[in-house]
């Protein structure tokens, strides 16, 4: 199975401040037809998990433009250009590759 | 508007069975690939299951294959998760998603889950 790692676990952020997490696979996610099989995920307290970031860099239908995903390989990076309060939560990662699809352990994301 | 609504969670003993049920609405079912994805509590998101447009292809976690069976009916646009011999480890929020219809596995639209708790 491909393994999932994150960083950080935690991360207090300051609302108009960039933010940034990192996520790497145990194997690449770069498939031959050139795209990378990452995404991001946000679950907001007590909500379901959203669709932030499919395919990398991507963004979901509604996702704001204040996140960007980057990356190939094995590692990636979530960057939140300039945080709000909405966007405090869990983030995770997942390879969307090949079964089982994997998730990272997550990164909680709270105000300072 | 994209809807799935999970139910059929509640408390059984170990060695037990449920079925979940994951009702679709706002997209025509047939359409889609399907996934159950599931978050003990406290924890993190673990994927349990997929399954293609028309049923005849299924894909299961280590963990739970053989035990579990995911299945379809495209006519009452409906997903299910049948678990069987349960343990204290299944334990979680099951949440059905949406597969996004593209290369891979991401998940566009997520249920709100529907919580199996196994204790005796």
């Amino acid at each position: 199975d491909i393994v999932m790692t994150q960083s950080p676990l935690s991360l207090p952020v300051t609302p108009g401040e960039p933010a940034s997490i990192s996520c790497r696979s145990s194997q690449s996610l770069l498939h031959s037809d050139g795209n990378n099989y990452l995404d991001w995920y946000l679950q907001k307290p007590g909500q379901s998990p959203q669709l932030l970031i499919y395919l990398a860099s991507n963004r979901a239908s509604g996702v704001p433009d204040r996140f960007s995903g980057s990356g190939s390989g094995t590692d990636f990076t979530l960057k939140i250009s300039r945080v709000e309060a909405e966007d405090v939560g869990i983030y995770y990662c997942m390879q969307a590759q090949q079964t089982p699809f994997t998730f990272g352990p997550g990164t909680k994301v709270d105000i300072k | 508007e994209v809807q799935l609504v999970e139910s059929g969670g509640g408390l059984v003993q170990p060695g037990g069975s449920l079925r979940l049920s994951c009702a679709a609405s706002g997209f025509r079912l047939s359409d889609y690939w399907m996934h159950w994805v599931r978050q003990p509590p406290g924890k993190g998101l673990v994927w349990v299951s997929r399954i293609n447009n028309d049923g005849s292809g299924t894909w299961y976690a280590d963990s739970v294959k053989g035990r579990f069976t995911i299945s379809r009916d495209n006519a009452k646009n409906t997903l299910y998760l049948q678990m069987n011999s349960l343990r204290a480890e299944d334990t979680a929020l099951y949440y059905c998603a949406r597969d996004a219809d593209g290369p891979g596995g991401t998940s566009d639209y997520w249920g709100q889950g529907t919580l199996v708790t196994v204790s005796s």
